[in-house]
């Protein structure tokens, strides 16, 4: 079945610092992704659209500049958090798809950040 | 604000009893799927439902999509602790392919 690698599981940085996380599909090519956020207690919410070799696509609300999304081929895309703050603590999980909707989203296991 | 309503946001149910999960949209569907999550792990998928008057089943779990593509329901049949964690509703809204959650179900078996 369709696997997808997400890392790092846990990050703990300083403010002002930057994280890069990055999320592959192993063994399919996946044209576009996607990247959540999730709050406690909340569910996921969508920060940004990306398909291979163009611009990410963002959520409204979601900071271009400070959430950097690099999707440079079809089995990886990467999610930087830049200058990050205690608010941008959370938990960052990525989903590849195929296609549309017959082939499904397949997410990684997720990633904890932690800023302080 | 939330376009996927899920209720209940919680429930216990004992072990060996059935439960049920809704998900409901003022909108039409295009794809509706149901993942199962452990707090502060990935998701796993458990079934999606495109066409109106859809069922699928896996094991224990029935999935249900209704002919207006505007609501489902998960529904398990004789829990297990396994069975616990968080159920997600996600739906293809738009027809642009990005999937949109509910707030999700906190299901907890007890022994």
């Amino acid at each position: 079945g369709a696997v997808v690698s997400q890392h790092p599981s846990r990050v703990i940085c300083k403010s002002g610092t930057s994280v890069k996380i990055e999320c592959r599909s192993l063994d399919f090519q996946a044209t576009t992704m996607f990247w959540y956020r999730q709050f406690p207690k909340q569910s996921l919410m969508l920060m940004a659209t990306s398909n291979e070799g163009s611009k990410a696509t963002y959520e409204q609300g979601v900071e271009k500049d400070k959430f950097l999304i690099n999707h440079a081929s079809l089995t990886l895309s990467t999610l930087t958090v830049t200058s990050a703050h205690p608010e941008d603590s959370s938990f960052y999980i990525c989903s590849a798809s195929r296609r549309g909707p017959s082939y499904g989203y397949t997410f990684g296991s997720g990633t904890r950040l932690t800023v302080v | 604000s939330q376009e996927l309503e899920q209720s209940p946001q919680s429930l216990i149910v004992q072990e060996g009893k059935n439960l049920t999960i809704n998900c409901t949209s003022s909108k039409t569907l295009y794809g509706l799927y149901w993942y199962k999550q452990k707090y502060g792990e990935g998701l796993i998928f458990l079934m999606m439902l495109q066409k109106g008057g859809e069922e699928k089943s896996h094991e224990k779990i029935t999935a249900k999509l209704d002919e207006k593509k505007q609501q489902s329901s998960l529904h398990i049949t004789a829990s297990q602790p396994s069975h616990a964690g968080i159920y997600l509703c996600g739906a293809d809204r738009g027809g642009d392919y990005k999937l949109s959650f509910g707030a999700g179900t906190t299901v907890t078996v007890r022994a």
